[in-house]
């Protein structure tokens, strides 16, 4: 599987843009690179999930270059609700669904 | 539905305790799962249940025994547990046990389990 590498903690402003950047050098073929969010004393959340180059939903954007050695997470305009724990995970899409959660990178929105 | 219950939310119990957590999903997953998460921590994976049957054990140690008595439910026994036993448990569900694009993971809110 998969290692990656994320910032351990980031600090932002209210309406700022953020980008996570996450390190997976050794990824597979077959993987794709998922982010998760998670609040504090509650389950992770499904934030994004991409392959290659650029995926947009209504909660944020991933950008992975041709590579795919690394990827970026963009939060657009964050808020104090976007205070949590964000997971970078590659996701084999051949077997077995097994996340192998990292660190993570606890960010923190100010007023 | 697009939710997963655990209960209890807390739970306080004693090394020489049996007792269990709970996890329902009713949205026709066919693939659930048990985490423990430990303070400051990232979640890890005990157990994955594939069509209710076991199909992951990640060398859990055995005073962990999971139960999946039908596509909903999904039960974590434990007995003779250590106070470093004490985390947030969560359960999971997915659609499919196997990965695939857009096939993601819903976690309940976790158990909250405290061992003296």
């Amino acid at each position: 599987l998969a290692k990656t590498t994320q910032p351990i903690s980031m600090d932002s402003y209210e309406g700022q843009e953020v980008n996570i950047t996450c390190s997976h050098n050794n990824i597979a073929t077959n993987d794709y690179i998922t982010w998760y969010q998670q609040f504090p004393s509650q389950g992770p959340r499904f934030i994004i999930q991409g392959y290659k180059t650029k995926v947009t939903n209504e909660v944020a954007s991933l950008f992975i270059p041709a590579d795919r050695k690394s990827s970026t997470l963009s939060l657009p305009r964050v808020s104090l609700s976007d205070t949590a724990v964000y997971y970078c995970l590659p996701i084999f899409s051949g077997g077995y669904n097994k996340l192998i959660f990292g660190a993570g990178t606890r960010l923190a929105v100010h007023p | 539905d697009t939710e997963v219950t655990q209960t209890p939310k807390h739970l306080v119990m004693g090394m020489t305790n049996k007792k269990s957590l709970k996890c329902e999903q009713h949205m026709g997953h066919r693939a659930m799962y048990w985490y423990k998460q430990k303070a400051k921590k990232p979640p890890e994976l005990m157990f994955v249940y594939s069509y209710e049957k076991l199909s992951i054990n990640e060398s859990v140690p055995s005073r962990f025994s999971p139960e999946c008595p039908n596509s909903s439910l999904l039960n974590l026994h434990l007995h003779a547990l250590q106070p470093e036993d004490s985390a947030l448990y969560l359960c999971a569900s997915s659609l499919n046990p196997a990965g695939g694009p857009g096939e993601t993971q819903y976690f309940g809110p976790g158990t909250r389990l405290l061992v003296l």
